[in-house]
């Protein structure tokens, strides 16, 4: 079975650009994750979907991001404007059930974006 | 702010000497789990700790969870160059939430 699918792998733009980030969970899993991995803060959460709907948006940093998931396969997550300080790791992880005592999460391998 | 401090932050051993990898806060958490990331990847999850005292105990891999449930620890018997990677603690806050630590790079020269 596919992991977590994740794209682009790589990305590059300049500030002020907007840049979309894609995920595609694994199948049945209800529960998604937006991550973000970064050398001086480590590894943190962005947003939590519970069966498709934003349950806890409070990891977000600010306005320009941006998070969706219009259906159970698929999830987005926006920057716009980008900023240099948003260069990092962007994982997404899915779960199934919604995390429940000691469910699992599967992280995909993640989106390394660089702001210039 | 809840903190998950891991300690050492580096470690560079060589092919069959023992490792303890340390996971410590000030809060209490209903489980904690540990997690190894290699690069280019995302986390793997190791194992999830739940009771208090508990010891799990995964081939060469020792997992405790502290009888507070404010910290864990890792022990590694007879490290393997495969085992080389970041390893990462993380102690669940709520239904869904898991905060992660700092994270421990431990590099295993054959």
């Amino acid at each position: 079975d596919a992991g977590v699918i994740q794209s682009p792998r790589h990305e590059v733009t300049e500030m002020g650009q907007e840049v979309t980030l894609r995920c595609k969970p694994i199948s049945g899993h209800n529960s998604l994750f937006w991550y973000r991995q970064t050398m001086m803060r480590g590894l943190e959460l962005l947003i939590y979907f519970n069966n498709n709907v934003p349950i806890d948006d409070s990891g977000m940093p600010e306005d320009r991001f941006s998070a969706k998931m219009p259906n159970a396969s698929f999830s987005t997550l926006k920057i716009q404007p980008s900023e240099p300080r948003d260069s990092a790791v962007y994982f997404c992880a899915s779960s199934p059930v919604g995390l429940a005592g000691t469910d699992t999460q599967y992280f995909g391998p993640g989106t390394r974006l660089t702001v210039l | 702010t809840q903190l998950l401090e891991q300690s050492p932050q580096f470690l560079s051993i060589q092919e069959g000497e023992n490792l303890t990898v340390y996971c410590n806060s000030s809060s209490v958490f209903s489980s904690l789990q540990w997690y190894r990331q290699e690069p280019g990847e995302g986390p793997v999850l190791l194992v999830t700790v739940v009771t208090g005292g508990e010891v799990k105990k995964l081939k060469r891999l020792t997992f405790q969870f502290g009888d507070a449930r404010k910290d864990s620890s890792l022990h590694i018997t007879a490290a393997q160059p495969g085992d080389t990677g970041l390893y990462l603690c993380a102690g669940r806050t709520g239904t869904y939430k898991y905060i992660f630590g700092t994270g421990t790079r431990l590099k295993v020269l054959a």
